[in-house]
């Protein structure tokens, strides 16, 4: 059974740095992209950016190139997501996702809430 | 960068067929993709490949494009079908995922 779980919520303060992770079992995990979306509260999904995790290769959506950096540990099966500043704005939910062959979306995590308050 | 649009809601009775449209340039050259989002749980995907579906998802979901409209319809609706909905493509210009902005399914 294909699963990508997440790691939990947090809370944390503008300016401090954070880095969610996201583990895939059930699969070949080299061999399939990896996606992480953004969805503020009452609001719709974004794409952030997406990373295969055979060769590290990283595609960042325009609003979030530089503001985020999404990486991979191939030997572990676990994709992340790093700030290195958080900003009030950062406070949504977060989810990873597997990708298809279709570049559809066919597993998702649970989601990670994200809430930056000082 | 290519753009998705969706209606803000679409509202029906049970047992009624709902068509969801999802509008970009040129998307009948596209594989979309449609998610269902109830509130508090994480998106799931209903179709795929225009007119896929995952194993689990009932037959009542379809898809089809057609020019600059990709419909996601769902026969006989039922309470349960109530939530947002998301289409999605690869824009293979720029290498991103689009997602479109999510249409609010409500079955009175």
């Amino acid at each position: 059974e294909v699963q990508m779980v997440q790691s939990g919520a947090e809370l944390k303060k503008p300016g401090e740095s954070l880095t969610l992770s996201c583990k895939g079992s059930g699969y070949n995990f080299n061999n399939q992209w990896i996606g992480w979306v953004r969805q503020v509260p009452g609001k719709g999904l974004e794409s952030m950016g997406i990373v295969y995790p055979g060769d590290s290769d990283t595609r960042y959506s325009s609003s979030f190139e530089g503001q985020v950096t999404i990486s991979v540990d191939k030997s572990i099966s676990t994709a992340y997501l790093h700030w290195g500043s958080l900003k009030a704005s950062d406070s949504a939910m977060y989810y990873c996702a597997r990708q298809g062959i279709n570049w559809e979306f066919d597993y998702w995590g649970q989601g990670t809430l994200v809430t930056v308050s000082s | 960068s290519y753009v998705l649009t969706q209606p803000p809601s679409v509202s029906l009775a049970p047992g009624q067929t709902a068509r969801i449209t999802c509008e970009g340039r040129n998307i009948d050259t596209k594989s979309v993709h449609w998610y269902q989002q109830k509130p508090g749980q994480a998106p799931v995907l209903v179709v795929f490949n225009d007119n896929d579906r995952p194993s689990g998802i009932p037959e009542r979901f379809s898809g089809s494009t057609s020019g600059n409209t990709a419909t996601l319809t769902i026969s006989r609706v039922e309470a349960g079908d109530e939530a947002d909905y998301f289409c999605q493509v690869w824009d293979g210009f720029t290498d991103h995922v689009v997602f479109g902005g999510g249409t609010k399914l409500t079955v009175l």
